[in-house]
């Protein structure tokens, strides 16, 4: 079973370049989800979304952008790379409402020079 | 502000030593509750859930924790550590209404001496 899958798992990007993380699941959840993970800071939560059409802000939304046009797929874009966004990226998904589990991608380890 | 907050950033035990790491939160509505797991390297597990009913909660790999809801907490126990414990261990809450997704605290990480 596939679950959550993240590409790329490695990037290296130049300050003021621009990407697109993918993330994609399979299980036909309503709600997912990105976050960041640094040192000392547990995961930080930058956007999430409750359905497809619907996206909002987390914790510490600023330099990413997301769209969620269809169930499966809730890419991130860093739009112009800044050595602060170095970090860890994971992508969850996870059903509607509460009592439900999240389900996490492998992460993709994004460094910035 | 922090909302989930983890005391022990950085525990060192020996093999059989008796694990306990504190967790609380600050919101007074209904939660789920999580412990999750980060091995070296590795993506996150998940230990553990509450969602309701008995407040010990029995996890993989001998893991446990137990929510007292009047000191909005739900630490994580283990009776004997190996080293192969040895992880970052975050805890993690689902609030029933704002933010339909985690707030996690900062993490500990348990080193366990062989």
């Amino acid at each position: 079973n596939a679950g959550v899958t993240q590409t790329p798992k490695f990037q290296v990007l130049k300050t003021g370049q621009s990407m697109t993380l993918q993330c994609a699941q399979d299980m036909n959840h309503e709600y997912m989800s990105w976050y960041r993970q640094d040192p000392g800071m547990g995961l930080r939560l930058i956007h999430y979304s409750v359905g497809a059409g619907i996206t909002d802000q987390g914790e510490v939304p600023n330099g990413y952008n997301v769209s969620r046009s269809t169930t499966e797929d809730f890419p991130l874009r860093l739009l112009s790379a800044a050595p602060s966004q170095t970090s860890v990226y994971f992508c969850a998904s996870s059903r509607a409402g509460l009592n439900t589990e999240a389900f996490f991608g492998q992460g993709t380890r994004l460094t910035v020079v | 502000a922090q909302s989930v907050s983890q005391h022990n950033h950085h525990v060192i035990l020996s093999e059989a030593a008796s694990l306990e790491l504190g967790c609380n939160y600050s919101y007074g509505g209904t939660v789920n509750l999580f412990w999750y797991v980060q091995y070296p390297g590795q993506h996150l597990q998940l230990l553990l859930k509450y969602f309701s009913g008995d407040p010990l909660v029995k996890g993989i790999k001998g893991f446990e924790a137990e929510f007292i809801k009047s000191k909005f907490s739900f630490n994580l126990r283990k009776p004997s550590v190996q080293w192969s414990d040895t992880a970052e261990y975050f805890c993690a809450v689902k609030k029933d209404t704002g933010r339909r997704a985690l707030t996690f605290g900062s993490g500990t990480r348990l080193q366990v001496q062989p």
